[in-house]
């Protein structure tokens, strides 16, 4: 249970375009989501959180402009990444907590890797 | 200031022997939540263990135990007998609660490899 998918996998892109990547929760209802950047061997950097109904909460130095989230409903969130950059290519995961709530595990996206060409 | 420091860049531990990740924390919400996670080189996640704030014992799960010091806002991994398939990512993650929202935020990791 707790399944967390994240689509697409992998997507190419030209510099100056717009993606969009969506994480759903498949068989829980997911009222916070995280979204993440991760560079290669390094760390998960948190973005924002993604409340349901509510707008996001941004992280210091992540421009809301370019990174659009939208949680639209308790089992899809979506980020849009736009008019792309080639310095935007990078791995980017969703996660969601579980029905326990606040004290249970992040559930992940299997991440989505942006290439902007 | 970084609210999750993982020290060690890399570790080295010889299979069967315990190791130690060190993490240490700073929050200021009374109500937090600790986690630990693998990465392995195939990418996933995979969550191992889970401390929070008022527990009073540290948390167990097999092999794996968190030694929780509470007023030193440390927070470190142990393993026992390690194997070699515990050679991989591993990364301290902080749940609080600050200006409004929940945030959950990972440390550097420690990336650490099991001898033979």
């Amino acid at each position: 249970g707790a399944v967390v998918s994240q689509h697409p996998s992998w997507v190419i892109c030209k510099s100056g375009t717009s993606v969009k990547i969506e994480c759903r929760s498949l068989d829980f209802q997911a009222t916070t989501m995280f979204w993440y950047r991760q560079f290669p061997k390094q760390s998960l950097m948190l973005m924002a959180t993604s409340n349901e109904g509510s707008k996001a909460t941004y992280e210091q130095g992540v421009e809301k402009d370019k990174f659009l989230i939208n949680h639209a409903s308790l089992t899809l969130s979506t980020l849009t990444v736009t008019s792309a950059h080639p310095e935007d290519s990078s791995f980017y995961i969703c996660s969601a907590w579980g029905r326990q709530g606040v004290d249970s595990p992040l559930h992940f996206g299997n991440g989505t890797r942006l290439t902007v060409t | 200031a970084q609210k999750i420091t993982q020290t060690q860049p890399g570790m080295f531990v010889q299979e069967k022997e315990a190791v130690t990740l060190d993490c240490t924390y700073d929050t200021s919400d009374p109500s937090y939540g600790l986690f630990w996670y693998k990465q392995p080189s195939s990418g996933e996640m995979i969550f191992l263990i889970y401390q929070g704030s008022y527990d009073q014992q540290n948390a167990t799960e097999g092999r794996y135990s968190l030694n929780f010091q509470k007023a030193r806002k440390s927070a470190n991994l142990v393993i026992s007998a390690s194997q070699l398939g515990d050679s991989a990512m591993y990364f301290c993650a902080m749940r609080e609660f600050t200006s409004g929202t929940y945030k959950y935020i990972f440390g550097t990791g420690t990336r650490l490899k099991v001898l033979a």
